[in-house]
């Protein structure tokens, strides 16, 4: 089964500053997909950015980027440029690319990163 | 478009009880998937449906149901309820369920709480 572990429950970072959130995962598969999403307090979950496992270059959308490993099965995401509205729980999350097959995510147990103005 | 729209948005229910959750997802999409989220156990999956049939189910007990309709929309039901029941649920939708990269779009979730 596969697992995907946030060693980090806490993060902070002032405002227009850099931040990394680091998430590992295990899995025997050789073809996944891999996401962050972000739930500020308002609950719902708002995908962040996500990435190809056959994908050899790093995916970025905007002020937010991501350093894949995947040799070392490692997913950090990068936020260049910290806003107040950054503020939010943020998920490390896992998927089998099985064409046809489920698509289920498996979570990492989420960080909180507060941003101070 | 519409995102997903989860209702109620709140419920509180006593143990024993039994509760319904209503999903609706994004036009066009067939694939819906249930989380639930606790503070203690984080995110974990419940099950999923594409096409009016479970395509897969997570290791919760049978007192956790759920369906599709035709039309997409799903619901999920907990018989006799306990405590431990109460959390946060999230619905999830998808466009195609065939495992491509599209991401999965989640509501805001129904929030249950068990006096």
């Amino acid at each position: 089964a596969q697992t995907v572990t946030q060693s980090q429950p806490e993060m902070s970072v002032q405002e227009a500053e850099t931040v990394t959130l680091s998430c590992t995962y295990d899995t025997s598969e050789s073809d996944y997909y891999l996401f962050w999403y972000k739930q500020p307090p308002s609950r719902q979950m708002i995908l962040v950015i996500r990435q190809e496992a056959y994908k050899q270059q790093n995916a970025t959308e905007n002020r937010f980027s991501v350093n894949f490993q995947k040799a070392a099965k490692s997913f950090s995401l990068k936020i260049s440029d910290s806003q107040l509205g950054d503020a939010a729980m943020y998920f490390c999350a896992y998927r089998s690319a099985n064409w046809g097959g489920s698509e289920k995510l498996v979570f990492g147990k989420g960080m909180k990163l507060t941003v101070n103005p | 478009k519409a995102g997903v729209t989860q209702t109620p948005r709140y419920l509180i229910k006593t143990r024993g009880q039994q509760v319904t959750l209503s999903c609706s997802p994004i036009s066009g999409h067939r694939s819906v998937s249930w989380y639930q989220q606790t503070p203690g156990q984080g995110l974990q999956f419940l099950f999923e449906y594409f096409s009016e049939t479970q395509r897969n189910k997570g290791n919760f007990p049978g007192r956790f149901s759920g369906r599709q309709f035709s039309n997409s929309r799903s619901e999920m039901n907990v018989s006799t309820l306990e405590l431990g029941d109460s959390a946060l649920y999230l619905c999830a939708s998808s466009l195609e369920g065939t495992g491509s990269n599209q991401p999965q779009h989640f509501g805001d979730g129904t929030r249950l709480s068990i006096l």
